[in-house]
């Protein structure tokens, strides 16, 4: 069975502070996994994915992630939080069986604080 | 990148009546998508899973015979709420796999009078 969980469900950090939203997943197959961002009353929006290929794995708007696999862990980063980065981030994992399954986790609310 | 509409974007019904909403591949063929609810402040939670030219497969817990889902052609999708009851307010958002990407649509906020 695959989840995802997202240890913190909201974080806070100042402008210009890093930024971390831990990740962690389980799943019995190989996964791919992603990093969705959500701002109030609009659509997802891709950040980045990891499908087996370089463990770090940098998106757009200054993010990265790290797959660690002995630690079952795709946490996102950023060096210097921005005000606009406030929205809620989802990471999901995604395994190809029979069928896709894609799995969202719980989410984590970021707040930038100026 | 690969583009997923749908539509309608947002839909007011009375209680009792049914609605569907669309959702299309547009520049892609997509023989599974995926069917997700959100609530206010909640994540997306997997409803069902559209294979074309078969039955979906739904999550435990969601109603099959509530939410009727049909995936008729390989670019579209249809989830359909029958029997519509202010509980059924939500935000209905679907994806389309393409390659090993999930692809979303912009979603459906749905109001249950």
């Amino acid at each position: 069975a695959q989840s995802v969980t997202q240890l913190d469900s909201h974080v806070s950090v100042s402008e210009g502070t890093p930024v971390l939203l831990r990740c962690n997943y389980s799943s019995s197959y190989s996964p791919s996994l992603f990093w969705y961002v959500q701002h109030p009353n609009k659509g997802l929006q891709l950040l980045l994915k990891y499908t087996s290929a370089a463990t770090l794995v940098k998106g757009i708007n200054g993010f990265e992630a790290e797959f660690k696999k002995s630690e079952t862990s795709f946490h996102l980063t950023k060096p210097s939080a921005h005000m606009s980065d406030a929205a809620e981030y989802f990471c999901v994992v995604s395994v190809k069986t029979s069928y896709d399954k894609v799995i969202f986790g719980p989410g984590t609310s970021l707040s930038v604080i100026p | 990148g690969a583009v997923v509409s749908q539509h309608p974007s947002r839909v007011i019904c009375k209680s009792g009546t049914s609605v569907k909403i669309e959702c299309r591949s547009l520049d892609f063929q997509a023989t599974t998508m995926f069917w997700y609810r959100q609530f206010p402040k909640k994540s997306l939670m997997l409803m069902a899973t559209s294979n074309e030219g078969s039955k979906a497969t739904y999550e435990q817990g969601v109603e099959k015979d509530k939410f009727l889902i049909n995936h008729a052609s390989l670019t579209l999708s249809t989830l359909t709420v029958t029997s519509a009851h202010p509980e059924d307010s939500s935000f209905y958002i679907c994806s389309a796999s393409h390659g090993n990407e999930q692809f979303f649509g912009p979603g459906t906020r749905l109001t249950v009078l």
